[in-house]
């Protein structure tokens, strides 16, 4: 089934660790997104990629970072540098950018 | 800057029966797109409906239909015969059409319907 896959569905970290997010998609779309869902509050995104090898800052990238080497894959890490990491992490992607973009079913962080 | 406003946190309608949810949004820009989109209890995001400003027509997807009003910048959804499926929250969202990978999102509406 075509689709796209976070994991793991729960993440618990401890505060100064580094944690990574996974995503990955194998519905040959060239267009990723990592958004922030906090309660009460929309999504907010945090980076996109357009293409392998490039990606660009959404509206809250500082405490994160992304790669992006392979085209089905756009993991996120959550950095020691991000100030209130605790949320649910929502990946998304589309054919391109002027697509409509679908999402994974997300990934819930703790910071303990 | 665009914005998108959800003025209904939470609403209910019987099973069966017919609701709507409103959607406002403020922008500068002439051509968009506008998205509705379901979080159920399993919180991922499904794309339920998806209208083009530049189209008068207004959407439809089986029991799922727009009111697109362009001139009030208005763009509610009508849910017709409820089921206990459509329970959820329910997410408005805006997307430019020069600055196409940026989806700005209401704060959502929390849909119950009632058996």
């Amino acid at each position: 089934d075509g689709g796209i896959t976070q994991s793991p569905k729960y993440l618990f970290r401890k505060e100064g660790q580094n944690v990574t997010l996974s995503c990955e998609q194998n519905l040959n779309h060239d267009a990723m997104y990592w958004y922030r869902q906090d309660p009460g509050q929309g999504l907010r995104l945090i980076y996109y990629s357009q293409i392998v090898n490039d990606f660009q800052k959404g509206d809250i990238a500082e405490g994160y970072s992304v790669s992006r080497e392979k085209k089905e894959s756009f993991p996120l890490t959550v950095t020691s540098a991000q100030k209130n990491p605790t949320a649910f992490y929502l990946c998304a992607s589309s054919i391109v950018t002027t697509d409509t973009q679908y999402f994974g079913p997300g990934t819930r962080l703790t910071v303990l | 800057a665009q914005t998108v406003t959800q003025s209904q946190p939470e609403m209910s309608v019987q099973e069966a029966e017919t609701v709507t949810l409103s959607c406002t949004y403020d922008t500068s820009e002439s051509d968009y797109y506008l998205f509705w989109y379901k979080q159920p209890p399993s919180r991922q995001m499904i794309l339920v409906i998806r209208q083009e400003a530049y189209k008068q027509q207004n959407a439809t997807e089986n029991r799922f239909s727009v009111n697109f009003q362009k001139a009030a910048k208005s763009f509610s959804l009508k849910i017709s015969d409820s089921q206990l499926g459509d329970a959820a929250m329910y997410f408005c969202a805006y997307r430019s059409a020069i600055r196409t990978e940026k989806l700005t999102f209401g704060t959502g509406t929390r849909l119950t319907i009632i058996p």
